[in-house]
């Protein structure tokens, strides 16, 4: 069974750090693309970074960029989002979500997601 | 930055057919997907690449894409289909989605 696990989330600090991970099963982890995706309560859903299926490709989205940093390591199955200067507006359920292919292209979606990690940056 | 504009809600009788629109400058150039996501629930994609349907998606989700608008359609609605709808779409190395619409059968 095709399955995505998050772990890491919790409650920090304003100006804090943490690190998610994202654990794969099921498929080829190396062949796909993956991307951290994030909703805040009672929000809409908002992409966070893209990472491609060798880890030689990346992509932030302009509220995260400078902050945060996406990477794997495909020995372990195992995508990572390093968080650092974490605010407030940073709260939100933190989604892995699969791409269709290796590389994020113009044709991409998310086909398998995991069931989130709950992020909460409050003091 | 690009942007994808839905309507908040869309409302739909049971058995009949909903359609929710995805706007944005030059839509038809790019890919649209969907997700569909139900109360405390992840995402679930219903549609990718304007009209594919991932499996074990129900035939009665189709999609479309031309101009400046994308719609997904939902025939012979059902209870079921309750849920928030987002669409999707890459530009410029990134991706963008759209605020969602809640569609409720009734």
């Amino acid at each position: 069974e095709v399955q995505l696990l998050e772990s890491g989330g919790g409650l920090v600090q304003p100006g804090g750090s943490l690190r998610l991970s994202c654990a794969a099963s099921g498929f080829t982890f190396s062949s796909y693309a993956m991307s951290w995706v994030r909703q805040a309560p009672g929000k809409g859903l908002e992409w966070v970074s893209v990472i491609s299926g060798s880890g030689g490709s990346t992509h932030y989205a302009d509220s995260v960029k400078g902050r945060f940093t996406i990477s794997r390591d495909n020995s372990k199955n195992t995508l990572y989002l390093q968080m650092n200067s974490l605010r407030a507006e940073d709260t939100a359920v933190y989604y892995c979500a699969k791409d269709l292919g290796v590389a994020a292209t113009t044709a991409s979606a998310f086909d398998i997601w995991g069931q989130g990690t709950m992020v909460t940056v409050s003091s | 930055s690009y942007e994808l504009t839905q309507p908040p809600s869309v409302s739909v009788s049971p058995g009949q057919t909903a359609s929710i629109t995805c706007s944005g400058d030059k839509l038809g150039d790019k890919y649209i997907s969907w997700y569909q996501q139900k109360p405390g629930q992840s995402p679930v994609l219903v549609i990718y690449q304007d009209t594919k349907r991932p499996s074990g998606i129900p035939e009665r989700f189709s999609g479309s894409n031309s101009g400046n608008t994308a719609t997904l359609t939902i025939s012979g609605t059902q209870a079921m289909d309750e849920a928030d709808y987002y669409c999707q779409a890459w530009d410029s190395s990134t991706v963008v989605f759209g605020g969602g619409t809640k569609l409720t059968v009734l």
